[in-house]
C-alpha cells in the first residue's frame, strides 16, 4: 500500500537553529500539506501546497516557515530560527484532490527544540 | 465556539460494549467530514468518511446531521484493539485544509 514517508523520525535542535523536515508524498498525489501537533493538543493545519505554490496557510505559518518541493518527489518544511514553542510532532499529508478526498498522513517527525 | 468540538473522554468500556462519540462543528458551510483514529504518538489514520445518508463499515457507523451541525460515530462490539483517540475532522471549505477536534479517548478493557 502506498504511504507518505517522513524523515527524520526525531529531530533535536538548539533554539535559533534552522531545521528542514522532509516528506515523500504518495507518488500520484498532487496536493500536499503540513500539520503539527503539540503534545497533548489537537492536530493543527499549517499549510497546503499545490502546483508548486502555497494554496493556503494558517496564522501559525509565519515568516519563519517555508515549504518547497525541490524535486519531483520530496516536499520539505523549513523552520528558519526555531523557538522552544516549535517543539511538536509535524505531520506531512497528501491527497489526490483537495475537496472531499482523503488525506493520508506520514508517521511524523518529532521536533524537540532545546 | 470551537470550530470542531468533541467530548475528550476518556470513555472506559468493557469488551463487547457499544459506544458512541459525538462531535459538533461551527461552520455550516463545511463540505466534508471524517473520523480519523490516532494511536498514542502516531499519525492520524482515516477510519471513515461521513456522508449525509449515514454510512457503515463493519462495526462502525457514522452519521451526519447538517441541520444540527453534528457528527456521530458508533462502535459496536468493542475490541481491545479499538482503544485509541478518535478524531472528528471537518473540511470547511473544499480547500483541503482539515480542521481537527481535540479527540475522544476510548479505552476498551477486558
Amino acid at each position: 500500500e502506498p504511504e507518505v514517508t517522513q524523515t527524520p523520525s526525531h529531530q533535536v535542535t538548539q533554539m535559533g537553529q534552522e531545521v528542514i523536515l522532509r516528506c515523500v508524498p504518495i507518488s500520484n498525489h498532487l496536493y500536499f500539506y503540513w500539520y503539527r501537533q503539540i503534545l497533548g493538543q489537537k492536530v493543527e493545519f499549517l499549510v497546503s501546497f499545490y502546483n508548486n505554490e502555497i494554496s493556503e496557510k494558517s496564522e501559525i505559518f509565519d515568516d519563519q516557515f517555508s515549504v518547497e518541493r525541490p524535486d519531483g518527489s520530496n516536499f520539505t518544511l523549513k523552520i528558519r530560527s526555531t523557538k522552544l514553542e516549535d517543539s511538536a510532532m509535524y505531520f506531512c499529508a497528501s491527497s489526490s484532490d483537495r475537496g472531499g478526498n482523503i488525506q493520508y498522513f506520514g508517521a511524523g517527525t518529532r521536533l524537540s527544540v532545546l | 465556539r470551537k470550530e470542531v468540538e468533541q467530548d475528550p473522554g476518556p470513555f472506559n468500556v468493557p469488551e463487547g460494549a457499544t459506544v458512541a462519540f459525538n462531535c459538533t462543528y461551527s461552520n455550516s458551510a463545511s463540505q466534508s467530514f471524517f473520523w480519523y483514529r490516532q494511536d498514542c504518538r502516531k499519525e492520524p489514520k482515516l477510519l471513515m468518511s461521513v456522508y449525509s445518508s449515514g454510512n457503515e463499515d463493519g462495526r462502525f457507523t457514522a452519521q451526519l446531521n447538517r441541520a444540527s451541525q453534528y457528527i456521530s460515530l458508533l462502535i459496536r462490539d468493542s475490541k481491545l484493539s479499538d482503544s485509541a483517540t478518535y478524531l472528528c475532522v471537518v473540511n470547511p471549505s473544499n480547500t483541503g485544509k482539515l480542521i481537527f477536534g481535540q479527540g475522544t479517548t476510548l479505552q476498551v478493557k477486558p
